[in-house]
């Protein structure tokens, strides 16, 4: 099976602008969960979708935010970026809710200049 | 609240020395714990993980991990390193309650020189 996919994997933006990232789970899987990892504060959860619920959401500002779709693809969007928002962005799928283990895409790296 | 701390942010070792990568962890209930691999530029890579059962949990790439209820620890070990195990390696623990989120440790660097 092919892992989980995100695009694009490198995006570069300026302050106030917005940004969307898509990730691809693994086929079959229902669980989208998004993660932030950033040097200062390392790894940090996002969000995560099933069967298209946003089921849990982390403490991020109202500016992140995200959607799942039918075929269990997922967007996150960023709007007014700001310089703190740099980081890189990874989605994780899991197959269902029976499921314990999360596999993770390469990621996007987002620089905000 | 559940939290994971891996003590070292650096381990060295010897390629074919035995290796550790400490990780405690501090969850209220039974812990789901899990180790993961990130090597540079690339997302993260699932070693293994403890739900239940046996203590010593074996995983990908010859690494194995021990679970320890009395001391709240979950150490990564390997028999024999590899160089191309230097990468870094998070520790993490499921969040409780109804949520499948992922706490993590902050990470240590793992290198093995030749």
């Amino acid at each position: 099976k092919a892992g989980v996919t995100q695009t694009p994997r490198y995006l570069i933006k300026t302050r106030g602008q917005q940004v969307t990232l898509s990730c691809s789970p693994i086929s079959g899987h229902r669980s989208v969960s998004w993660y932030q990892q950033t040097p200062g504060q390392g790894l940090q959860f996002l969000f995560e979708y099933f069967s298209e619920t946003q089921r849990n959401k982390g403490n991020f500002p109202g500016r992140f935010s995200g959607r799942q779709f039918s075929n269990s693809r997922s967007e996150m969007n960023v709007s007014t970026l700001e310089l703190g928002d740099s980081a890189l962005y990874l989605c994780a799928s899991r197959a269902d809710s029976a499921q314990e283990t999360q596999y993770f895409g390469p990621g996007t790296r987002l620089l905000v200049l | 609240a559940q939290s994971v701390a891996q003590p070292e942010d650096q381990v060295n070792v010897a390629e074919g020395n035995p290796l550790t990568v400490k990780c405690t962890y501090s969850v209220s209930g039974n812990p789901y714990l899990f180790w993961y691999v990130q090597y540079p530029n690339r997302g993260l890579q699932f070693l293994l993980k403890y739900i239940t059962g046996d203590n010593l949990v074996k995983g990908s790439y010859g690494f194995e991990a021990e679970f320890n209820k009395s001391q709240t620890s979950f150490h990564l070990k390997k028999p024999s390193a590899l160089v191309s195990d230097s990468a870094l390696y998070f520790c993490a623990v499921r969040d409780t309650g109804a949520t499948n989120k992922l706490i993590f440790g902050t990470g240590t660097l793992l290198a093995v020189q030749p």
